[in-house]
Formats: C-alpha cells, structure tokens, sequence
C-alpha cells in the first residue's frame, strides 16, 4: 500500500518564527489532505491539494505530485498554531494518514 | 460550512456490552467512513459506505460492524466491546471518491 511519511516528526518553535512541514508518499494520489488536530482531538482541514499550490492567510501548502511530495508553511507563528499536522494521501477513496508533525509554539 | 456530528464526546463502557456510535452529517455527502486512532499506530480505516445500505471494509474492520439506513447518518456498531477497543473514533463524510473528506469531533471511547 501507499506509504506516507511526514518530517519532523517534532518541531518546537518561538511565536513569530516560520516552518515548513514536508509530507512525502510512495505512489500517485488523487487526493491530499492537511490537518490541524486541536487538543480536544479535533481535525480541521487546512487544505485539499492533490496539486499546486494554495494559501489561506499564514499558511499555504504546495503539492509536487510528479516528485510525490507535499509541503505545508506556516509564516509568523502563534501559541494557536501548536498542535499535531497530519498529512493524508487518498487512492480511491481511502486516505492514508501520515504519523503527523507534532508542532509546539511558545510565546 | 460542512456539518459532521457524532453522538457523544466520551463514552465509558463495560467489556461485553453493544456500543453503538453514531455519525450524522449535513451535506447530502455520499461517502461516510470511520476512523480509529491510536498512539503509535496513527489514524486506520474501519468501515466507510458510498450509499445507503452499502458498506465496504477498511484496513482494520474485526470487531466491528456498520448501518447506514439513511443517507446521512452513518452507525459503527461494536458487538461485543473490548478493551483493546478503548480509542478515539472519527467520522468523516465526503461529496465523492477523492474529494474532500470532512471529520467530526471524535469520540473517546473507554472499554472497562
């Protein structure tokens, strides 16, 4: 099955610093997915981005499908932002989740 | 915005009851699924339903078993709960094959 592995597994920043995330899997997706899992175990989808590049204020994430890797960046860090990134490939229809980036902000 | 509920937050249970969770969403979506996910072995695919009455298998489906008698709801049925089923449970739903999935808030289910 697909593999997907997401780096660093943990990041520990100051408020106001940037970072990138990486999300790299074994086969070609139709789907790809980031999220933000707060600390009541919620995931917020970040971005749906099986290719290019988006951006929503702070963050944007582009996908390299060609090269099978995703990159998320967060600008300007918060205290907000901590929490685990999972990165998700979808085959069909499953999604396949990475073990995640578990990111810690403090002021 | 996209609406996924599930009916409880926590839940505590005993080994060898029927646990019932249910998922409801509010977007006419066709796909429902169901996640667990645990420390170390991440987030696994139960069950998911393109269609009401319809189930397929996921990667880790022993010990459990679905319903979806209605487009939006989508029911995860532990039969005989056990320990080793203590977890947290996501459902998501999603417009079709490779889109977007959308997730609910989980359930942490303790099995005493």
């Amino acid at each position: 099955g697909i593999q997907v592995e997401q780096s660093p597994p943990d990041l520990i920043l100051q408020e106001g610093a940037n970072s990138t995330l990486r999300c790299n899997f074994s086969d070609s997706v139709n789907n790809l997915q980031w999220f933000h899992q707060n600390p009541w175990g919620q995931l917020i989808n970040l971005f749906y981005i099986p290719s290019g590049t988006k951006q929503n204020g702070r963050l944007s994430a582009t996908t390299v499908a060609t090269e099978r890797y995703s990159l998320l960046y967060i600008s300007s860090s918060q205290t907000t932002d901590s929490g685990v990134y999972f990165c998700a490939v979808g085959h069909t229809d499953k999604l396949i989740f990475g073990t995640g980036t578990r990111l810690q902000v403090f002021p | 915005d996209v609406k996924v509920t599930q009916s409880s937050r926590y839940l505590v249970k005993r080994t060898g009851e029927k646990v019932f969770l249910e998922c409801v969403q509010d977007m006419d979506h066709e796909n429902m699924f169901w996640y667990r996910q645990d420390p170390g072995l991440g987030l696994r695919l139960i069950y998911f339903s393109y269609d009401v009455k319809m189930k397929e298998k996921g990667d880790i489906p022993e010990g459990y078993s679905v319903s979806r008698e209605k487009k939006e709801r989508f029911s995860l049925i532990l039969e005989s709960a056990s320990t080793n089923q203590t977890s947290m449970y996501l459902c998501a739903s999603s417009s079709g094959r490779g889109n977007e999935q959308f997730f609910g808030p989980g359930t942490r289910l303790t099995v005493l």
